[in-house]
């Protein structure tokens, strides 16, 4: 059974630009989460999508965004760059809102 | 607010030398504790998921324990490739099944 797959994994932006990430969930999972990892904050909670729904957000400005699609791929958008959003964007998918989180390899992002 | 915390920040062990990890969690309504490998440039892999106070869960050399304030991995008889970063993470009632994480504990075995 394939994993969780995310492209791109590697991606170097600007600041002030703005990126699109894509996630391709588990087969049969529907409940989508977004993660970003720091070395200083560690892993932390961006979103969670469920039936092409967001549920949940993180303590994250607006500048983040996403969405789920009908097949429960989903995608999520960060505009007007800062150099703190460099990090490693991860993507964690299950079956079900409250099932275990299978990860995916994630995107490392580079803002420069 | 959740808070966990990971104990110690770095372990390094002779390979055989069996050691544990600590997860300790102030949460309200613990709706599942998580515990998570990671390696170098990847994603975290699930190891485990406790629900309750006394329950244990063993997969290979790695045996995780919960308590009411915190879990622990014990890893017996370590190998070189059980070096990585384990992560804990809870979900509780209040958090609407967000993953809340601790910082890790980076394991490193030598041979």
């Amino acid at each position: 059974k394939a994993g969780v797959t995310q492209t791109p994994r590697y991606l170097i932006k600007t600041r002030g630009q703005q990126v699109t990430l894509s996630c391709s969930p588990i087969s049969g999972h529907r409940s989508v989460s977004w993660y970003q990892q720091t070395p200083g904050q560690g892993l932390q909670f961006l979103f969670e999508y469920f039936s092409e729904t967001q549920r949940n957000k993180g303590n994250f400005p607006g500048r983040f965004s996403g969405r789920q699609f009908s097949n429960s791929r989903s995608e999520m958008n960060v505009s007007t760059l800062e150099l703190g959003d460099s990090a490693l964007y991860l993507c964690a998918s299950s079956v079900l809102r409250g099932d275990e989180q299978y990860f995916g390899p994630g995107t490392r992002l580079t803002v420069t | 607010e959740d808070q966990v915390t990971q104990s110690p920040e770095a372990l390094r062990l002779q390979e055989g030398e069996s050691s544990s990890l600590n997860c300790s969690y102030t949460v309200s309504g613990l709706r599942g504790l998580f515990w998570y490998r990671q390696d170098p440039g990847k994603g975290p892999e699930f190891l485990f998921t406790l629900y309750s106070a006394g329950e244990e869960k063993e997969k290979e050399r790695l045996k995780a324990t919960l308590t009411k304030k915190e879990s622990f991995l014990h890893i017996t008889a370590p190998k070189p490739e059980d070096s990585a970063t384990y992560l804990c993470a809870v979900r509780t009632s209040m958090g609407d099944y967000k993953l809340s994480f601790g910082a890790g504990t980076t394991v490193t075995v030598r041979a």
